[in-house]
């Protein structure tokens, strides 16, 4: 199975600031024949089931705010909020689709400092 | 809307079985890959299982194979998980959820059914 981490397991930032979260795969998810990579990352609050964020590592699901934006290719990638809102406490996770058996990050959880 | 509504959660003893339903209705159930993924108590997530939108493929984690079996009736837009032989650690909230039709990521969950294996 591919391996997820995600860095740091925890990070609080203040309202308003930038929040970055990291995603690194054991192997590629970058499919050669469409050179999209099989990325996603869903948002969790407490009592919630997940929420789907963003697909093939940087396309924004409807109606998700644009303050959350996803980059990078291959095996490294990133999750950002560009302005952290109270709304976006919550632990985020990335999952790769790329092979059949889906799996996901341990989970990141975002704070207000 | 698209709902997704897990049942058949509850306390069961080591080595029992239970066997967990998701109603889907709002889209064409028989038209969608489906998964289980299992969130034990404070902790991330882990697919369990998966069936392809006709039921002819499935796949397990290697921690439920043998143990467990996914399966779908797309006549009544059901998806079930059967547990067998359950274990201590089988202890989570289960989620049925939907893929897109990307095939791999998940648009729709439902809130989940819990399973605590105990004695």
């Amino acid at each position: 199975d591919i391996v997820m981490t995600q860095s740091p397991d925890s990070l609080a930032v203040s309202l308003g600031e930038r929040a970055t979260i990291s995603c690194k795969s054991s192997q590629s998810v970058l499919y050669s024949s469409n050179n999209k990579n099989y990325l996603a990352w869903y948002q969790q609050k407490p009592g919630q089931p997940p929420k789907l964020l963003l697909y093939w590592a940087s396309t924004r699901e409807s109606g998700v705010p644009d303050r959350f934006s996803g980059s990078g290719s291959g095996t490294d990638f990133t999750l950002t909020i560009s302005s952290l809102q109270a709304e976006d406490v919550a632990v985020y996770y990335c999952q790769q689709y790329y092979s059949r058996m889906f799996t996901f990050g341990q989970g990141t959880k975002v704070e207000i400092k | 809307q698209v709902q997704l509504v897990e049942s058949g959660g509850g306390a069961v003893q080591p080595g029992r079985s239970l066997r967990l339903s998701c109603a889907a209705s709002g889209f064409t159930f028989s038209s969608y890959g489906m998964h289980w993924v299992r969130q034990a108590p404070g902790k991330g997530l882990e697919g369990v299982a998966i069936i392809s939108y006709d039921g002819s493929n499935k796949y397990y984690a290697d921690s439920v194979k043998g143990r467990f079996t996914i399966s779908r009736d797309n006549s009544k837009n059901t998806l079930h998980l059967q547990m067998n032989s359950l274990r201590a650690e089988d202890t989570a909230v289960y989620y049925c959820a939907k893929e897109t039709f990307r095939g791999g990521d998940f648009d729709y969950w439902g809130q989940g059914t819990l399973v605590t294996v105990s004695s």
